[in-house]
């Protein structure tokens, strides 16, 4: 089946550092990767959309000069939280969907970040 | 607007118990509506989509458009079935997903 890794799996910077995220498709091409924030005990959050090769796609609410985003691939997106602070903290989660077939997202494990 | 609600936080009920978890939706276009399903520690997948009309570990979901609901249905729950589940939608035309705030299932022996 699909699978989709993250890496970092967990993280911890200061506040004020920036951190990335990488989502990769490890058996299949990702037209579309998308990225979500998860708070303790809450549903996903849909941060942004991006399709390979092109702009990312930002929610209503979501910095996107915070949270960069680059899907330089079809296999790989990066997400980029610039100057972290605190209130930062969150389980991140990116998805991927081929774009071809029966649609389906395919997720990843997510990543935990801690900015102190 | 675009909406999922899944109106549980928590349902609890005994092994062997039927079980439904409940999704409403709200949308004008056709909807295409999915089950995920978070394993305590695990990724999220995906149980069961209302296009296919399947049946994945004893679930079933059956959309009503009148009612704008996708209800998750299982006859005689087990304990390996306490998850989180959300309910999502997804808009025509689009890639994205909107999801609900999940419930959480609790199987207890």
């Amino acid at each position: 089946g699909a699978v989709v890794s993250q890496h970092p799996s967990w993280v911890i910077c200061k506040s004020g550092t920036s951190v990335k995220i990488e989502c990769r498709s490890l058996d299949f091409q990702a037209t579309t990767m998308f990225w979500y924030r998860q708070f303790p005990k809450q549903s996903l959050m849909l941060m942004a959309t991006s399709n390979e090769g092109s702009k990312a796609t930002y929610e209503q609410g979501v910095e996107k000069d915070k949270f960069l985003i680059n899907h330089a691939s079809l296999t790989l997106s990066t997400l980029t939280v610039t100057s972290a602070h605190p209130e930062d903290s969150s389980f991140y989660i990116c998805s991927a969907s081929s774009g071809t077939g029966v649609y389906e997202q395919y997720f990843g494990p997510g990543t935990r970040l801690t900015v102190t | 607007a675009q909406r999922v609600t899944q109106p549980e936080k928590l349902l609890s009920v005994f092994k062997g118990a039927p079980v439904e978890l409940k999704c409403n939706y709200s949308y004008s276009g056709s909807p295409e509506l999915f089950w995920y399903v978070q394993y305590s520690r695990q990724r999220l997948q995906l149980l069961l989509r209302h296009i296919s009309r399947e049946s994945i570990k004893g679930f079933t979901a059956d959309l009503n458009k009148g009612e704008t609901s996708f209800h998750l249905k299982k006859p005689f729950a087990q304990e390996e079935d306490s998850a989180m589940y959300y309910c999502a939608l997804r808009l025509g035309g689009f890639q994205k997903l909107v999801f609900g705030t999940g419930t959480r299932l609790l199987v207890s022996p």
